[in-house]
């Protein structure tokens, strides 16, 4: 297991355009979380799965947004109707419920860049 | 205002300095500190966690928590050219649903010059 993997790590799109991005979390974690970081940000929570129930969204979260984890494994993000507003970095986190000491400790990955112009 | 708070920088130091980052936050309810480096286009990487105050050392890197100050510090000593990054501070309010999420700063970009 490598880590978290997202793809695409960059998408360019036009404004009006849908995008998707999907994350494949670390194989044993069973709760999986996504983030926005805008330049010089640090990172937003946006939503947060624990096996395939969608359990928290943040009010970043507009109804333009909707993401998905149907078995419990990989998760997918997708927005409609892009914005410019939307562009950012799309960070994928995992962690484990496992051995929960108490600091959940997310494991992230690369990101999934998203222009919109 | 936001709830945790950290100066954007950028931090310059030559190398082999100590580097001294801190945030200040406003939720007392947060109770595990994070420290995380992330490199240009890259994801966040955890170097450190600590629970409550106190102190936590690995190797290089010492962390400190004092809650009664809503504060928290993370120092880099014998600094490296290698260690130029984001290091971004990150708080969650412990376990259960508040645990699940955190809360990060808005980072703190540091260069080490050689």
């Amino acid at each position: 297991d490598t880590g978290v993997s997202q793809d695409p790590r960059h998408k360019i799109t036009k404004r009006g355009q849908n995008v998707t991005f999907r994350c494949d979390p670390i194989s044993e974690h069973n709760r999986l979380y996504w983030y926005r970081q805008t330049l010089g940000q640090g990172p937003e929570f946006l939503t947060y799965f624990q096996n395939e129930a969608q359990l928290e969204k943040s009010r970043l979260l507009s109804d333009r947004f909707s993401a998905e984890r149907p078995k419990g494994s990989f998760s997918t993000l997708e927005i409609q109707r892009t914005e410019q507003g939307d562009s950012a970095m799309y960070l994928c986190a995992s962690s484990s419920l496992a051995g929960y000491s108490g600091a959940n400790v997310l494991t992230f990955g690369a990101g999934s860049r998203l222009t919109v112009l | 205002q936001k709830e945790v708070e950290q100066d954007p920088g950028p931090l310059s130091v030559p190398e082999g300095a100590i580097v001294s980052l801190n945030c200040t936050y406003s939720n007392s309810a947060f109770q595990y500190f994070m420290w995380y480096r992330q490199y240009s286009r890259k994801g966040p990487e955890l170097l450190m966690y600590t629970y409550s105050s106190g102190n936590k050392e690995d190797g290089r890197f010492t962390a400190q928590v004092d809650k009664s100050s809503k504060y928290i510090s993370l120092f880099i000593r014998d600094s490296q050219p290698s260690d130029s990054a984001t290091y971004l501070c990150a708080m969650s309010a412990g376990t259960g649903a508040a645990g699940n999420k955190l809360t990060f700063g808005g980072g703190t970009r540091v260069l080490v010059k050689p």
